[in-house]
């Protein structure tokens, strides 16, 4: 089964600040990623997903996310962050059924 | 077009009383799985029904736990006699298609057991 593992558990940024979100998963097989966001009390939106062809992916809010089939990585990014990005973020994998690494929660100081 | 749509919202039970969590998927959605979010832990997945049948359960606890997504109505999450390690949010996603589509979710029950 998929493990998926995402690098920093909580991450504390100003507004402008870079963001990049680390995201590994064990399966080398043929795989669909995705990242999700859960914004405060909400339930959880996709932000982005790679299928296949271009392994960088443009996501909604500004985020994108680059594929690199030989590190096993789906890292995301964002140039500027901004306050209302403050939310927990998962990345998933789907082989077969979704697995979630355990999130990393983002949080954006104005 | 309705989203995935999960009641209640929220839900108590004491110790040994059951729990039934509903689910309604996105209209045209077959596909359901169940998910559930422990505090400082991500998403773990329990079951994955298509209509009438169970298509992976390998997360769900072997006792006390049970799924169905029956022909017609919502697919139900059911724990009896629950225990405080039950509390926890479970969210419900839906997918027209399954493997390798993304997942809609639900805004999840958040379960206490006192």
């Amino acid at each position: 089964a998929q493990s998926v593992s995402q690098h920093n558990h909580h991450v504390i940024l100003s507004e402008a600040a870079s963001l990049e979100l680390g995201c590994n998963y064990s399966y080398g097989g043929t795989v669909n990623l995705f990242w999700y966001v859960q914004y405060p009390g909400q339930h959880l939106q996709l932000l982005l997903k790679y299928f296949s062809g271009d392994p960088l992916v443009k996501g909604i809010k500004g985020f994108e996310a680059e594929f690199i089939k030989s590190k096993f990585s789906f890292n995301l990014r964002k140039p500027s962050v901004q306050w209302s990005d403050t939310a927990e973020y998962f990345c998933a994998v789907n082989d077969y059924k979704l697995s979630f690494g355990a999130g990393t929660t983002v949080t954006v100081r104005a | 077009n309705a989203g995935v749509m999960q009641n209640p919202r929220h839900l108590v039970r004491r110790r040994g009383q059951e729990a039934r969590l509903r689910c309604s998927p996105m209209k045209g959605h077959s596909h359901v799985y169940w998910y559930r979010q422990l505090p400082e832990e991500g998403l773990k997945f329990m079951v994955y029904l298509q209509k009438e049948n169970i298509i992976d359960e390998s997360g769900m606890p072997k006792e006390r736990f049970s799924a169905e997504f029956p022909k017609e109505g919502p697919s139900i999450l059911r724990i009896q006699q629950v225990v405080r390690g039950d509390s926890a949010a479970y969210f419900c996603a839906s997918s027209p298609e399954g493997q390798g589509t993304p997942l809609h979710f639900g805004n999840g029950t958040r379960l206490t057991v006192t």
